[in-house]
């Protein structure tokens, strides 16, 4: 079945610096890639999306690169700050008929070292 | 936080017994899911609708069940037929059609001792 593998698991990195998120998707119909923070205890929460028209997009301190015929894409976060620390999960949808489902990777655990 | 509910917030229940989360959402939408997270795990789809009287099965349907009588409702079941019940459980909604956003829920953690 669809699977979406996430890397890595943990990820700590110095406050200021870049952080990188990385997964892979299965299913080549996916067509669109939404990536969620989950604070600890809260829900998840939509941080930035791209469909697969799109190889880049940005907004503020957050970037998704989407390479389709790697079927891989990425979570880019600059100049992280200590709000930063949170689970983030990457995910692959595509439209089944009338329904979509979303997979999701395993998650990220993201630490801002001060 | 508005939007998407869901109650209670924790909830104990004895083994063999069953048990109803409830999820309740006021963005009109069409489309709502329920999921279980588990650590390190990310998030499994137990079962969803894209209409009202309509739902399909999930990754994980075993042991669950679920009902859509109204749009904005959509309460699970954990039957005493699910092996491993405690776990966190969120519920979202979406638009219907082409991949949209998916709203969460503040989740129910379940605890079956």
């Amino acid at each position: 079945g669809e699977n979406v593998e996430q890397h890595p698991s943990t990820l700590s990195v110095q406050e200021g610096d870049s952080a990188v998120i990385k997964c892979t998707y299965s299913d080549s119909a996916s067509n669109y890639f939404p990536w969620y923070k989950q604070e600890l205890g809260k829900r998840p929460q939509l941080i930035i999306d791209i469909r697969s028209n799109v190889g880049e997009k940005k907004d503020q301190r957050i970037a998704v690169t989407l390479n389709k015929t790697a079927k891989h894409f990425s979570l880019h976060i600059t100049e992280t700050q200590p709000e930063d620390s949170a689970v983030y999960f990457c995910a692959a949808s595509r439209r089944y008929s009338s329904a979509s489902k979303i997979i999701f990777g395993s998650g990220t655990r993201l630490s801002i070292r001060p | 936080d508005g939007g998407i509910t869901q109650s209670p917030k924790y909830l104990f229940r004895k083994e063999g017994q069953n048990v109803t989360l409830s999820c309740e959402q006021n963005l009109n939408h069409d489309a709502m899911y329920w999921y279980r997270q588990d650590p390190g795990q990310g998030l499994r789809l137990i079962y969803y609708s894209q209409i009202v009287n309509d739902f399909q099965k999930g990754d994980i349907a075993e042991g669950y069940s679920v009902s859509r009588e109204k749009k904005e409702s959509f309460p699970l079941t954990v039957t005493s037929a699910q092996k491993n019940p405690t776990a966190f459980y969120l519920c979202a909604s979406s638009k219907t059609g082409d991949p949209y956003e998916q709203y969460f829920g503040p989740g129910t953690r379940l605890t079956v001792t």
